[in-house]
């Protein structure tokens, strides 16, 4: 079965810190990638997302992700986190291919904790 | 624009209840999934919703059903309710078609809690 794996559950980090939060998937096929961010007591909300062409996809709030083909991957960085990028972020798949419309596949989460 | 709308936010209900949660999409939005997230679990796809046809179907019971209107808003439905079923319920919508590649917009979700 396909599946999503973060590798960190629980990130914390010091104002000004970079960030990398690790992505893999298991599907040899063709995917969409996304990452998600749930801010405390807020809806998940689009980060970025990859659909093909350039792997460097750059998103809202100063976040970008790399998409490796050969490694499966979709990591998530940041240079410089603020205390406001406290959430749990999210990665997700989608898998090309008309049988799998609206069917995105989870990572289990991490949660990011800025101290200032 | 309006963004998704689940209504009620929250709910409490009793084993061997039914219960109906609502999704109002982003207006112009054709496609609707239905994700069910629990601490244990995470995010699990149930359903997606696509012109009033259920076209993908996750790994959930037959007591887990939904439908869509021809507005485009969604109910979900789940019978004879059990412990395990509490969770909090998301709705997303997106532009629908056939393409995989349109993101998916999430509603604040409904909180059931199952006594």
């Amino acid at each position: 079965a396909q599946s999503v794996s973060q590798h960190n559950h629980h990130v914390i980090l010091s104002e000004a810190a970079s960030l990398e939060l690790g992505c893999n998937y298991s599907y040899g096929g063709t995917v969409n990638l996304f990452w998600y961010v749930q801010y405390p007591g807020q809806h998940l909300q689009l980060l970025l997302k990859y659909f093909s062409g350039d792997p460097l996809v750059k998103g809202i709030k100063g976040f970008e992700a790399e998409f490796i083909k050969s490694k499966f991957s979709f990591n998530l960085r940041k240079p410089s986190v603020q205390w406001s990028d406290t959430a749990e972020y999210f990665c997700a798949v989608i898998l090309r291919g008309s049988s799998n419309t609206g069917k995105l596949i989870f990572g289990q989460g991490t949660t990011l904790q800025v101290k200032p | 624009k309006a963004g998704v709308t689940q209504t009620p936010r929250y709910l409490i209900k009793t084993r061997g209840q039914q219960v109906t949660l609502s999704c109002s999409p982003i207006s112009g939005h054709r496609s609707v999934s239905w994700y069910q997230q629990t601490p244990g679990q995470g995010l699990q796809f149930l359903f997606e919703y696509f012109s009033e046809t259920q076209r993908n179907k996750g790994n959930f019971p037959g007591r887990f059903s939904g439908r869509q209107f021809s507005n485009s808003r969604s109910e979900m439905n789940v019978s004879t309710l059990e412990l395990g079923d509490s969770a909090l319920y998301l709705c997303a919508s997106s532009l629908g078609g056939w393409q995989t590649n349109q993101p998916q917009h999430f509603g604040d979700g409904t909180r059931l809690s199952i006594l």
